[in-house]
This record gives structure tokens, sequence and C-alpha cells, in this order.
């Protein structure tokens, strides 16, 4: 069974731009949850997504967004880029609910310059 | 919201040794507490969870133990290997609600 999979691997933006993040959640997963990690930190919680409605939000600006498609798979949109937007963006799938194990995908390295 | 804090920040053992991370949890309702693996550059990956039914769960070298009065919950690494080597993160979920993830641990094991 594929895992959940997110593309690009890296992408390189400059300051003011917007970025495009795209993950595939396991098949049969109906909630796609969205982190930020910058460098040597946390994971901080962006959004979540399930069976195509946002469910709850992090303490994130509105310039991230996102959504979630009828197959599932999900979308994360960063605009305006800042430099400190720069960091590891993990996407994670689970069965159903919030108490049901998430699984991780390996994340898009975003470098803002 | 729930306030998850995860200690130490970084440990370090020998080969062969035992490793224990500790974390604390704020809200009472919590009811699922994963714990995840991410190797450099990669990817959390779930080693193993507790629900708030059960208070110790074991799997090979790994455990976790939970104490639901005292609101936390730790793992418990055995005869450690250098492939242990990792960052180490709790979480803490109850329905309706996102994960709260503990800040780290840096796990170094040294042969």
């Amino acid at each position: 069974e594929a895992g959940v999979t997110q593309s690009p691997t890296h992408l390189i933006k400059t300051r003011g731009q917007q970025a495009t993040l795209r993950c595939s959640p396991i098949s049969g997963h109906t909630s796609v949850y969205w982190y930020q990690q910058a460098l040597g930190l946390g994971l901080q919680f962006l959004l979540w997504y399930d069976e195509g409605e946002e469910r709850n939000r992090g303490n994130f600006p509105p310039r991230f967004s996102g959504r979630q498609f009828p197959n599932y798979s999900s979308e994360l949109n960063v605009n305006a880029l800042e430099l400190e937007d720069s960091a590891l963006y993990l996407c994670a799938s689970s069965w159903k609910t919030s108490t049901d194990t998430q699984y991780f995908g390996p994340g898009t390295r975003l470098t803002v310059l | 919201g729930e306030n998850v804090e995860q200690h130490p920040s970084t440990l370090s053992v020998q080969e062969g040794d035992s490793a224990v991370i500790k974390c604390t949890y704020s809200d009472s309702a919590s009811n699922y507490f994963p714990w995840y693996k991410q190797e450099l550059g990669k990817g959390p990956q779930l080693i193993i969870d507790i629900r708030s039914n059960v208070g110790e769960k074991k799997d090979q070298r790994i455990a976790v133990t939970l104490n639901k009065t005292a609101k936390h919950f730790s793992l418990h690494i055995t005869e450690t290997q250098p492939e242990d080597s990792a960052v180490y993160f709790c979480a803490a979920s109850k329905s309706g609600n996102q994960f709260y993830f503990g800040t780290g641990t840096s796990l170094t094991v040294i042969p």
C-alpha cells in the first residue's frame, strides 16, 4: 500500500511569490493535515481537512490556505512568501477522525530567497 | 487548548543502555497518545501509540506508559542501537481535535 506522497520534494521561491504544495493521502483516508516544521523546531499545526471541508486551522496568517479535492488529495497555498516561511512542510493523513493514527509524507522543503 | 511538554530536549546514551523520554499534557479529555520518530530529512514515522483505556503498551524494544491521573506518558527504548538515533516527538489528541505535538527530543546513541 502506497504511503502519503507529497510534491514537489523541494521548492525554491523568492519573497512575494506564491507556493503551491501537493499531498496525496493513503488510499481510504479522508483526513489530511498540514504542518510546518522550521529548521530545528517542532511541528506546527497549519490546517486540517476532512471530506473536503476545513475542520481547523492553526495560528497562521490567512496567506496560508488550502483545499481538499473530491479524491481527498490536498493542496497548500502560501501567498506573499516571506523569508521565514522557509521550512519543511509535512502532510499527514488519517482514516477518519483526529484520534486515528496520522501517517506522514516525506515533506516538501520550501526555501524562500 | 491542549499543551504538550516534552523532556529532555536532547538525550545521549551509550549503545545498549535504555532511553526514556517523558511528555505531559494539560487536557484531561485527551485520549490518544502517539510517538513518532523522525530521521534527518524524512517525515515523522509512527513507532508506537497508546489510548487512554490502556496503561502500558510494548512492541519489542519500545514501550509506552500512560498515567492519566498525572497526565503524563513516557517512551522507553531498551537495548538502544545506533539506528535509534533520531528526533522523537510525542503527541496528544482527543476526538474532534488536531494532534498537539511536543517539541521533540534529539536522541543520540553512542556506539
